[in-house]
């Protein structure tokens, strides 16, 4: 069972415009969600992040929404540079002791100029 | 600083034949992981250590085994491969002393088993 899902493969936009990535989770005791960026031939990147005890960070152009209620997440872009063309990754972490990340399919994200 | 390193970064094996992927970082790292990514399968964690001398199953253990030779390195085994082991190889680490849980990646090994 699946239970961090990104159920879009892809997006594309026009450079400037936001970009809105989504992911959903089933587990209830993830505490604490991060996004990853990955170029092709590379390994992940790590991208911004999130504990459960707040809604939103930010960083740069990058912004993390949390609602905790739906089990919902989002990384909002703005503006989408033709550079953040890449697959991303939603992660998410139990609970407790472990540093165990579990990981979303990604999302492909293309910025077109 | 180099980070996180793998070796090789290809591989052509056969059916049945065996290899070592290794992976080393820099960083003090207590915890190291393996993983595997296949298309349309997202990032899937084979095996985990937290610290020297420790390693854990993750979700796709079958078919591998790991060492975690010292603190620096953590290295995967295939005994006898199989071509649903065809796949890229990234090791991670990260440092469980600070709040972010952020893992750090290796650049991947692209593993074909024929």
């Amino acid at each position: 069972d699946q239970q961090v899902k990104q159920n879009s493969p892809s997006l594309s936009v026009q450079e400037g415009r936001i970009s809105i990535l989504n992911c959903d989770y089933t587990n209830s005791m993830f505490d604490y969600f991060l996004w990853y960026k990955k170029y092709p031939a590379e390994g992940p990147t790590f991208l911004i992040s999130i504990s459960s005890i707040k809604d939103k960070n930010e960083d740069g152009r990058f912004t993390v929404f949390l609602n905790k209620s739906a089990k919902h997440l989002s990384l909002h872009i703005v503006p989408s540079q033709p550079g953040d063309s890449a697959v991303y990754f939603c992660a998410a972490k139990t609970q407790g002791g472990s540093e165990k990340l579990v990981f979303g399919k990604g999302m492909k994200l293309t910025v077109n100029p | 600083n180099a980070g996180v390193t793998q070796t090789p970064k290809f591989q052509v094996l056969k059916t049945g034949q065996s290899m070592t992927l290794q992976c080393a970082q820099d960083m003090n790292h207590n915890s190291m992981y393996w993983y595997r990514q296949d298309p349309g399968m997202g990032l899937r964690l084979i095996y985990y250590s937290a610290s020297e001398g420790t390693t854990d199953k993750g979700e796709v253990p079958n078919g591998y085994n790991v060492s975690r030779l010292n603190k620096r390195e953590f290295s995967l085994r295939l005994e006898s491969a199989a071509p649903s082991q065809t796949s890229v190889y990234f090791c991670a680490s990260s440092d469980r002393d600070r709040y972010s849980y952020e893992q750090y990646f290796g650049p991947g090994t692209r593993l074909t088993v024929t």
